[in-house]
């Protein structure tokens, strides 16, 4: 089955610096790649995500780039504020199933 | 935020009991999902229904089974509970096709003494 590996798993960055989160995965038939923030004791929310027929999606200072030859996606939050702290999550539908496979999350802290 | 609810919200019981989580919605979705989370592992899928009496196995569904005879609700039964499966639980929900957005529910803590 579809394998996500996402690195890193803790980062921490200055408020206003830039912060980037990497994911690769497996299954070249992957067709959609979503992204979620998790605040601590919340549920998952959907931030951004991205089909495999376009290489780039912005939502104001959120970014996702895809790369399918590749086989990797990342996530871009641009002039990171103490309110994006939380852990994020990328994920990939397998085309062969109709199934999300979730990275293993990335502890975001940004430190004012 | 998408209409979904789960109950109950907190639970804690004894190994061998079994145990039943409820997924409602509002929203007439077609796809409904189970997840576990567990520290390290991320979110990981124990089944899914595609419609009603329509359901699959998802990564991690030994132990637990599932139910849904109407659109709205989506149930997750553990026939015996056991440690292991002490974790929090999320239903999401998607309409349409597959590839649209999943939206999550608020999750159940589960602990299993």
């Amino acid at each position: 089955g579809e394998n996500v590996e996402q690195h890193p798993s803790t980062l921490s960055v200055q408020e206003g610096d830039s912060a980037v989160i990497k994911c690769t995965y497996s299954d070249s038939a992957s067709n959609y790649f979503p992204w979620y923030k998790q605040e601590l004791g919340k549920r998952p929310q959907l931030i951004i995500d991205i089909r495999s027929n376009v290489g780039e999606k912005k939502d104001q200072r959120i970014a996702v780039t895809l790369n399918k030859t590749a086989k990797h996606f990342s996530l871009h939050i641009t002039e990171t504020q103490p309110e994006d702290s939380a852990v994020y999550f990328c994920a990939s539908l397998s085309g062969s199933a109709r199934q999300l496979t979730f990275g293993s999350g990335t502890q975001l802290t940004v430190l004012p | 935020d998408a209409g979904i609810t789960q109950s109950p919200r907190h639970k804690v019981t004894e190994t061998g009991t079994p145990v039943t989580l409820r997924c409602h919605q509002t929203e007439n979705h077609r796809y409904m999902y189970w997840y576990r989370q567990d520290p390290g592992h991320g979110l990981r899928l124990i089944h899914y229904s595609y419609g009603v009496k329509d359901t699959d196995k998802g990564e991690v569904s030994d132990g637990y089974s599932v139910s849904r005879s109407k659109t709205e609700d989506f149930l997750l039964t553990l026939e015996s509970a056991t440690s292991s499966q002490t974790s929090v639980y999320f239903c999401a929900i998607s309409g349409g096709q597959v590839n649209q957005p999943q939206h999550f529910g608020d999750g159940t803590r589960l602990s299993i003494l």
